[in-house]
């Protein structure tokens, strides 16, 4: 079955450094998202790409960055992580622009110490 | 994209139906209604959607007020895995989906 998958499902890191959390969909969907939930809120945009070598900034996009190389994945990168940047991070996807039910995966904790 | 309003939490009896209000007043005509909810810390997960006319599908109907102000998500017959946090969000076809804090509803025994 087609399936979206988000790598490491939890992850410790300190501050300043590079951290990459993978998300990888076999739908072959054109659209894919990043969202970051916060304890006891809803799911902010973060980055978004509707194809291979597109990319735009979502709402909550300083800090973070993404690169879109295939259909299959799209890796979201914190340059140097902060503290404020513990969070969920939510991957989804969705076929293209004319309908909008997109697949969430699994999440990623991520904890900057 | 437009705003929504839905009460912070609900509660529900199992086996009756949950109605789950959500006022939209400055929807757009070309502005859908989705309904996804999330189930303790997983992803969020896609029910329904619908632009003017009621709709049905396996997991729940979406009634959607006659100037589209106001819908109501309704689970016929709850269940304790229905217990979860609702968001209702209205988009343009293609648009980006912005979740606000949703309705938390409690399905007890």
């Amino acid at each position: 079955d087609a399936e979206i998958t988000q790598s490491p499902r939890h992850k410790i890191t300190e501050t300043g450094r590079q951290v990459t959390l993978a998300c990888h969909q076999t739908w072959n969907h054109n659209n894919m998202f990043w969202y970051r939930q916060d304890l006891g809120h809803g799911l902010r945009l973060i980055h978004y790409s509707y194809g291979v070598q597109d990319t735009n900034k979502g709402e909550v996009s300083d800090g973070y960055s993404v690169s879109r190389s295939n259909t299959e994945d799209l890796p979201l990168t914190l340059e140097s992580a902060a503290s404020s940047q513990t969070s969920v991070y939510f991957c989804a996807s969705r076929q293209d622009t004319t309908y909008n039910e997109q697949f969430f995966g699994p999440g990623t904790r991520l904890t900057v110490l | 994209d437009a705003k929504t309003t839905q009460p912070p939490s609900m509660d529900c009896a199992e086996g009756r139906a949950a109605n789950l209000p959500c006022n939209h007043s400055t929807i757009s005509g070309n502005e859908y209604v989705y309904w996804y909810r999330q189930i303790h810390s997983q992803g969020p997960q896609y029910i329904i959607h619908g632009l003017k006319n009621n709709e049905t599908n396996e997991m729940a109907s979406l009634i959607i007020t006659e100037d589209r102000k106001s819908s109501t998500l309704i689970l016929p017959h709850a269940t304790l895995r229905d217990t979860a946090v609702y968001y209702c969000i209205v988009s343009n076809q293609g648009g980006k989906l912005i979740f606000g804090q949703g309705t938390e509803l409690s399905v007890k025994p």
